[in-house]
């Protein structure tokens, strides 16, 4: 079945760059996305990615996907203590309106 | 500015009480979607609506109930069946079509059982 997987927490100093990891099961998504949750908010959309791309990059971050094992990452590079959140990977299951989302990597920004 | 806004941000319910939550959005998006969250664990989908006057189950659909009489709303109720019904929920939206139906959030209600 669909599933989307994540490591639960990363801790990083700040400067350094942050890679938080992602797999999912459904080799037919088209598209594949990082969300940031803020403690008490909704989630906002950082970035996607559609399945026929190996990268992408907007400003310090950076989306790579390996289709063949189904894993992506996010890279934040010079990580600040503004980018601790939870981190959400997602992937939508083609042909309907269903988007699947890993459980979310708490990431901890020290100082 | 477009977006979607979730009320209340908080709420409390007693035990076998029925409570609504709203859910707006001003991007002329078709789809809509409720979401649960609950500590360490993803979301799961609740309700989604793909159009006016017509919603589906989603993951989690026992206990919960909803309506799309307008394509700007959305509201969930959390009704007396739902036996756990503490979390986080989250409303949502996608365009029907273009951007890869791409889900935009809005900023959750906490419901808390007292």
């Amino acid at each position: 079945g669909e599933d989307v997987e994540q490591s639960l927490f990363l801790s990083v100093r700040e400067g350094d760059s942050s890679v938080i990891n992602c797999t999912y099961t459904d080799s037919s998504s088209t598209y594949l996305y990082w969300y940031k949750q803020e403690p008490g908010a909704g989630l906002q959309l950082l970035t996607y990615i559609f399945s026929n791309m190996d990268m992408k990059q907007d400003q310090r971050l950076t989306v790579l996907l390996n289709k063949k094992d189904k894993h992506l990452s996010l890279r934040i590079a010079d990580t600040q203590t503004g980018d601790s959140a939870i981190y959400f990977c997602a992937e939508r299951v083609p042909g309907g309106f269903k988007t699947i989302f890993g459980a979310g990597t708490r990431l901890f920004v020290k100082a | 500015d477009g977006g979607i806004t979730q009320s209340p941000k908080y709420l409390f319910r007693k035990e076998g009480q029925n409570v609504t939550l709203s859910c707006e959005q001003n991007l002329n998006h078709d789809a809509m979607y409720w979401y649960r969250q609950d500590p360490g664990q993803g979301l799961r989908l609740i309700y989604y609506s793909q159009i006016v006057n017509d919603f589906q189950k989603g993951d989690i659909a026992e206990g919960y109930s909803v309506s799309r009489e307008k394509k700007e709303s959305f509201p969930l109720t959390v009704t007396s069946a739902q036996k756990n019904p503490t979390a986080f929920y989250l409303c949502a939206s996608s365009p029907r079509t273009g951007g890869g139906n791409t889900i935009y959030f809005g900023e959750g209600s906490w419901l808390t059982v007292v």
